[in-house]
C-alpha cells in the first residue's frame, strides 16, 4: 500500500541550528510531494512542493528539501531555526492515477532559546 | 487570493443539535475537501468533491454525517446529531487540480474547532 513516513514524531533544536524533518514515501512511481507546516489553532500551510522538475526544492521561510529517487526520501531541511519555526509539520505524498493525497502523521518542532 | 474561507471559527454546542459548517474554496479550483483532525486520529479525509460531485465519501463517519456542495463556491458539512465525540478541528480545503493530477497542492482553510457538550 502506498505510504509515507514521517520518522520523528517529535524534533528539538537550539535556536540558529540546523532543522532536518525527515520522510519518506513508499513507491517512488512518479510522486507528487508536498510539506505543510500547521501553527497553533491554525490550518495547514503549504511550504513546498515537489512535482518532478529539480530534486532540490526551496520553499517560504528559509526551508528546502531534497527529492531522492534512490532513498525514497523527501526530508525537510533548515540552515537555522528560529523561534517562530515552531510548530507541526506534515509530508504528504499523491500519485498519478489516484485519488487521495496520503498525509504523514506529522513531526512536532520545539525550538530552545 | 483570499484563501479557502471557513465558518464559524469555533462552534460550542450541546449533544443532539445540528451543526453546519460552512466552506468557501480558492475561485477555480475543481477540487474540495473536507478533513477532521483529533489529537488521537490525526487528520482524517471525510470527503471530496470534483466540480461539485461528491467522489470519495468513504471517511464519512456514519450517517449523521452529511456534505453538500451546491455550487463552485460553497460547500457544507452538516451533523445530525452532534455527539461528544464528534468534537474536532474541521478542515476545507481545495486544490486546482486534484490528486495526482501534475502534483497539485492542497490549499487550506483555517479549520473551524466545533466542541460538543
Amino acid at each position: 500500500a502506498q505510504s509515507v513516513t514521517q520518522l520523528d514524531s517529535h524534533v528539538s533544536v537550539s535556536e540558529g541550528t540546523p532543522v532536518l524533518l525527515r520522510c519518506n514515501y513508499s513507491s517512488s512511481y512518479s510522486p507528487s510531494l508536498f510539506w505543510y507546516v500547521q501553527h497553533p489553532n491554525k490550518g495547514l500551510q503549504l511550504l513546498l512542493k515537489y512535482t518532478s522538475a529539480a530534486t532540490l526544492v526551496k520553499g517560504i521561510n528559509g526551508f528546502e528539501a531534497e527529492f531522492k529517487k534512490s532513498e525514497t526520501s523527501f526530508h525537510l531541511t533548515k540552515p537555522s531555526a528560529h523561534m517562530s519555526d515552531a510548530a507541526e509539520y506534515f509530508c504528504v505524498v499523491s500519485y498519478p492515477g489516484t485519488y487521495k493525497y496520503i498525509f504523514g502523521t506529522g513531526t512536532r518542532l520545539k525550538v530552545l532559546a | 487570493d483570499a484563501g479557502v474561507i471557513q465558518s464559524p471559527r469555533h462552534e460550542v454546542t450541546e449533544m443532539g443539535q445540528e451543526v453546519t459548517l460552512r466552506c468557501k474554496p480558492i475561485s477555480g479550483h475543481d477540487y474540495l475537501f473536507w478533513y477532521r483532525q483529533t489529537m488521537m486520529r490525526g487528520l482524517e479525509l471525510l470527503i471530496y468533491f470534483n466540480n461539485n460531485v461528491p467522489i470519495d465519501d468513504s471517511g464519512m463517519p456514519e450517517d449523521r454525517f452529511s456534505a453538500k456542495m451546491p455550487n463552485a463556491s460553497f460547500s457544507t458539512l452538516k451533523i445530525q446529531p452532534s455527539e461528544p465525540r464528534d468534537s474536532a478541528v474541521y478542515f476545507c480545503a481545495s486544490s486546482l487540480r486534484g490528486p495526482g493530477q501534475g502534483g497539485s497542492p492542497l490549499h487550506f482553510g483555517n479549520g473551524t474547532r466545533l466542541t460538543v457538550t
